[in-house]
This record gives structure tokens, sequence and C-alpha cells, in this order.
């Protein structure tokens, strides 16, 4: 089982660009889907989207005009961008490892993002 | 896609009593290969979420045989007995079945 890390900024502007980008540490990273769920304030989980290894990507087609998922196998990391940002897209946003029957097996610790003005 | 719907939305349990929440799908999550693609998850309050059962009825890694789940198809099951005060929190189903994945409402298990 694999452990992730995530970072990125924490509270935007509307407009402007979220990025996020998650670490993996133990695993392989060829061997798992790596995916993106965010969880407005007080509410449930939303799946935003995942990419495999090579790039193959899948997205929620509610965001996907708007969405990016991308991989460096170099440093076992994967980024999500989301451009046009709105206070809608406030909440939690975690990394996520999808396994062989798609179980998220492991989590990121969540990183809280706000759209304000 | 498909909608996943989960009851009861509350469940308020006594300590060392059963509990069991239900997730319904709008579409069979039976895969071709014999799978059912539905994974329960429990999210502590402050925490991410942790997976528990994953493949509709296989307990993950260090879940306690507390929890288990059932079902096939489109009808499945958490089951908790002797639920303990850590186990409350938001539980949720998922399905893996198609893109988008999509979850449950969530079922929020609170102590009595």
């Amino acid at each position: 089982q694999v452990q992730l890390q995530q970072w990125g900024a924490g509270l935007l502007k509307p407009s402007e660009t979220l990025s996020l980008t998650c670490a993996v540490y133990g695993g392989s990273f060829n061997g798992y889907y790596w995916t993106w769920v965010r969880q407005p304030p007080g509410k449930g989980l939303e799946w935003i989207g995942e990419s495999n290894y090579r790039g193959s990507t899948n997205y929620n087609p509610s965001l996907k005009s708007r969405v990016s998922i991308s991989v460096d196998t170099s440093k076992n990391q994967f980024s999500l961008k989301m451009n046009s940002v709105t206070a809608a897209d406030t909440g939690v946003y975690y990394c996520a490892s999808s396994g062989t029957t798609v179980e998220l097996d492991s989590w990121g610790q969540g990183t809280l993002v706000t759209v304000s003005s | 896609e498909i909608v996943m719907t989960q009851s009861p939305l509350s469940l308020p349990v006594t300590p060392g009593e059963s509990a069991s929440i239900s997730c319904r799908s709008s579409q069979s999550l039976l895969h071709s290969n014999g799978y059912n693609y539905l994974t329960w998850y429990l999210q502590k309050p402050g925490q991410s979420p942790q997976l528990l059962i994953y493949s509709g009825s296989n307990r993950a890694s260090g879940v306690p045989d507390r929890f288990s789940g059932s079902g096939s198809g489109t009808d499945f099951a958490l089951n908790i007995t002797r639920v303990e005060a850590e186990d409350v929190g938001v539980y949720y189903c998922m399905q893996g079945l198609q893109t988008p994945l999509t979850f449950g409402q969530g079922t929020k298990v609170e102590i009595k």
C-alpha cells in the first residue's frame, strides 16, 4: 500500500487556476490509477478524475472542460490543475490511489482550497 | 452516470449493538469478471476517507472483522457488529464500474 502526500495553494481568487500535487511513496507508480476527489464544506465526496502512469486520463464530465491531471514518473508525482475557479470549487481536495478493482485504497491528507475575492 | 443511493442518511447507534447501511445502484455493478465494483469508506471526523470494503465484500487490510459487506448487482449492505465509539463518522459507498466514479450521499453514524 502506497503513502500519499499532497500540497498546493489553499487560497485562490475567482478565475484563477487551482494547482495541487501529490507525491507517491512506496509501491509501484505503474500499478495504479492516480485519482483526485473533492469534498465541498459539509457535503459528500465527488470524483474529479484519474490518470495512469502513461498519462491515460478519465475526467468527470461535469468538470472536464476545466480540469487536467498529469503524471511525472521521474518524481513519482501526479498533479491536478483546474482553471477558472469559482466559489463553488471551494472544498477539501484529496489525492488517492485506485487499485485493481477500482478501490481507493490510499488517500492523501487533503488540502483545503478556498476561492474568495 | 450511475446513481448511488444510501439509506439511512443518519444512524444513531448504541455501543455494542449492530448497525446496517444500505446502498443501491441505478445499474448493476457486477463486472463480467465476476467482481462487484462496489467499495465502502469511512470518513472519521476531520480525517481523510479510509477504505473498509472492496469488491462488495472483501475487507481491506487492517479493517476489524466487525465490518462486513454483502450484496451483488444493485443492492449492497455494510454491517457493523458490536459498534464501538471509534466507528463514528460518515460512511460512503462508491461504484467503480464506470467513469465517472460516483459516491452515495453518505450515512452519518453517531453514538446514542
